[in-house]
């Protein structure tokens, strides 16, 4: 069975913290992508990876950096986390089609 | 640039009732496409995939869905809805396989008694 984890479900972080997302998957997928889920905004991809320590910018890149040093492991980094980046943040590994984790619900205060 | 369409935000209907969700797409050739489930504060279960070959093409839970490429549309079918069906469904589409996909903004479904 595909299986595609996320470090926590929930994470409540103070303004100005530096913030880490991990995945991890077990399918050997060489394609890693990190969202982030708002209402009225559907899914918008932030970052993703081919490889590794290979990685491109999605459509918001903004205020989030990313690491692969292993294939199977993915972070997302807020480098100093804001209050507009309290959201659903969703991690997917990808063969032909994505899997998705349960995804982790940050709050920053 | 690809694109999906969702035109129905939510979406009630009645337990036993059939279902059909509508996804309209964009795209110059022919797409990768996707149905996806998810649940409140869960992450996104693919529900069916279509890449090429029968253009009907049957998932998990019961759901199909069928790929119109006169229509641009992959709508997702299900002849008996039960309570616990109701949650957000996604289109999406891709250029291929292991490439970037692009969702749609979701229909939420509810199913009353």
């Amino acid at each position: 069975d595909v299986k595609v984890t996320q470090s926590s479900r929930y994470l409540v972080k103070r303004t100005g913290e530096k913030v880490f997302l991990e995945c991890v998957q077990d399918m050997d997928h060489e394609n890693m992508f990190w969202y982030r889920q708002d209402p009225g905004l559907g899914l918008r991809l932030i970052y993703f990876s081919y490889d590794v320590k290979m990685k491109e910018k999605g459509d918001i890149p903004e205020g989030y950096s990313v690491s692969r040093e292993k294939k199977e492991r993915f972070s997302l980094i807020l480098e100093s986390a804001s209050t507009n980046q309290t959201s659903m943040y969703l991690c997917a590994s990808s063969g032909q089609a994505q899997y998705f984790g349960p995804g982790t619900r940050l709050t920053v205060t | 640039a690809q694109s999906v369409t969702q035109p129905d935000i939510h979406i009630t209907v009645s337990e036993g009732a059939s279902l059909e969700l509508r996804c309209n797409y964009s795209y110059g050739a022919t797409p990768y496409l996707f149905w996806y489930v998810q649940s409140p504060g869960q992450g996104l279960q693919l529900l069916l995939k279509y890449f090429s070959g029968d253009t009907l093409v049957q998932g998990i839970k019961g759901f199909e869905a069928e790929f119109k490429r006169s229509q641009s549309s992959f709508n997702l079918r299900k002849p008996s809805v039960h309570w616990s069906d109701a949650a957000e469904y996604f289109c999406a589409v891709s250029s291929g396989g292991y490439q970037k996909v692009t969702f749609g903004t979701g229909t939420k479904l509810q199913v009353i008694p």
